[in-house]
């Protein structure tokens, strides 16, 4: 059974930093992999999605990678910004079926 | 097409009572995911639709939940009997089958508080 992991489970940073969100996922036999951002109380926004023959993909400041056979996915997020807080959650599809997430990270940046 | 929509955005109900979502996927997607979010947790998955066919079943879904699809397009999830821990974010997801540069695209939610 895909489990999926997340650290941190949250982090404060002062804007303008770059910082790192990862995720690790336990079966690497996976079709793809996508980053979500999530609003309080709100729904899922899809940030990116990496297949899993691409090692990263990359979306303004946004850079996710993938490194399938250690089973780790990377969210960079390049010049923090206040409307970055949110909590990003990493979500692994094995072989056409369902989506598993890990617990996300909560992000807050401090202006 | 406006994305996934789903309603109603906030329920709040007594416990026992029956309660019934909906869901109206992206119209060109054939798979419809349900998915249930409780405060500090990641999305869990419950069931999801191939076009009208139910293809899989998580054990969360007990018996007092049954999801629908009868003409491949909408989805309905009806929970029988709730109970106070039933209350959470319920999401709704729609994709395409065999397409792994295709992710999954969210609805915005339907809250339920159960009291």
């Amino acid at each position: 059974k895909q489990e999926v992991t997340q650290i941190p489970a949250a982090l404060s940073v002062p804007e303008g930093e770059n910082l790192v969100l990862n995720c690790s996922f336990t079966d690497s036999a996976i079709y793809n992999l996508q980053w979500f951002r999530q609003d309080p109380g709100k729904g899922l926004t899809s940030l990116l999605l990496i297949q899993s023959s691409q090692r990263e993909q990359t979306s303004g400041r946004l850079n996710a990678s993938l490194d399938k056979s250690s089973g780790r996915s990377t969210l960079y997020i390049a010049a923090s910004q206040p409307g970055d807080s949110a909590t990003y959650l990493c979500a692994v599809r094995n072989n056409n079926n369902d989506m598993r997430f890990g617990a996300g990270t909560r992000l807050t940046v401090k202006p | 097409d406006t994305g996934v929509s789903q309603d109603p955005r906030h329920k709040i109900t007594k416990r026992g009572q029956n309660v019934t979502f909906r869901c109206d996927p992206i119209s060109e997607h054939n798979r419809l995911y349900w998915y249930r979010q409780t405060l500090g947790q990641g999305p869990e998955f419950l069931t999801y639709f191939q076009n009208e066919a139910q293809l899989e079943k998580s054990r969360l879904l007990s018996d007092r939940f049954s999801a629908e699809r009868p003409k491949g397009s909408f989805s309905t999830l009806e929970i029988q009997r709730t109970e106070q821990g039933d209350s959470a974010m319920y999401l709704c997801a729609s994709s395409l089958a065999y397409s792994a540069n295709y992710g999954y695209t969210f609805g915005s939610g339907t809250r339920l508080t159960v009291v």
